[in-house]
């Protein structure tokens, strides 16, 4: 079963402050896709990071696909108000079966 | 071009009966995945239909099932309902099946009582 863990599962920064959330796995995904979903919505996508070692950059998001394509980062540089919200990665098993990590609750505070 | 629609958007219902969500995709898409999201398991795949057919399944008994017309929306249907399966229930479309990008509709919020 390929699982994805993801961290931290809270943060609570101030406005203007960087962070990071990692998404781990011990398998092997063809791709990997980081999704923003505020309550009561469904999820939106961010990106997708297909070729190991790949960079995407979004405004202020930087996404990584590690180099064996087992792990992700997304940071946020100066967070705002209204990048507040769920933060999930979903790993691509095969299928458009999408494998989640449990998720990251964001929450910046002006 | 409009984005993935699930009706109905809230859902109360109680131990025992039976429900029918139905999920729209975009135009054009004719792959739709069905996924369940509680706080305690998160998002969890149900399973996928292309081209009428069920391609994928997740771990879910079988009281939970699905179909797809010939113009690709979908409707799944949880039989016998159970307090647990209380649940924001999430459709997606993607171009076709195999690896591509899926677009989430806003979710079936279902209460059982």
């Amino acid at each position: 079963t390929q699982l994805l863990e993801q961290s931290p599962q809270f943060l609570s920064i101030q406005e203007g402050e960087n962070l990071t959330v990692y998404c781990n796995s011990s398998s092997v995904f063809s791709s990997l896709q980081w999704y923003r979903q505020e309550p009561g919505e469904g999820p939106v996508l961010l990106v997708t990071v297909v070729t190991g070692g790949e960079v995407k950059k979004l405004k202020r998001l930087t996404f990584q696909f590690g180099d064996a394509r087992k792990d992700s980062s997304l940071h946020i540089t100066a967070a705002q108000p209204g990048d507040t919200g769920l933060y999930l990665c979903a790993g691509d098993s095969g299928g458009n079966k999408l494998v989640f990590g449990a998720g990251t609750i964001l929450r910046v505070k002006s | 071009k409009a984005g993935v629609t699930q009706t109905p958007r809230y859902l109360i219902k109680t131990r025992g009966q039976q429900v029918t969500l139905s999920c729209s995709p975009i135009s054009g898409h004719r792959s739709v995945s069905w996924y369940q999201q509680t706080p305690g398991q998160g998002l969890q795949f149900l399973f996928e239909y292309f081209s009428e057919t069920q391609r994928n399944k997740g771990n879910f008994p079988g009281r939970f099932s699905g179909r797809q017309f010939s113009n690709s929306r979908s409707e799944m249907n949880v039989s016998t309902l159970e307090l647990g399966d209380s649940a924001l229930y999430l459709c997606a479309s993607s171009l076709d099946h195999g690896t591509d990008t899926q677009y989430f509709g806003p979710g079936t919020r279902l209460t059982v009582l």
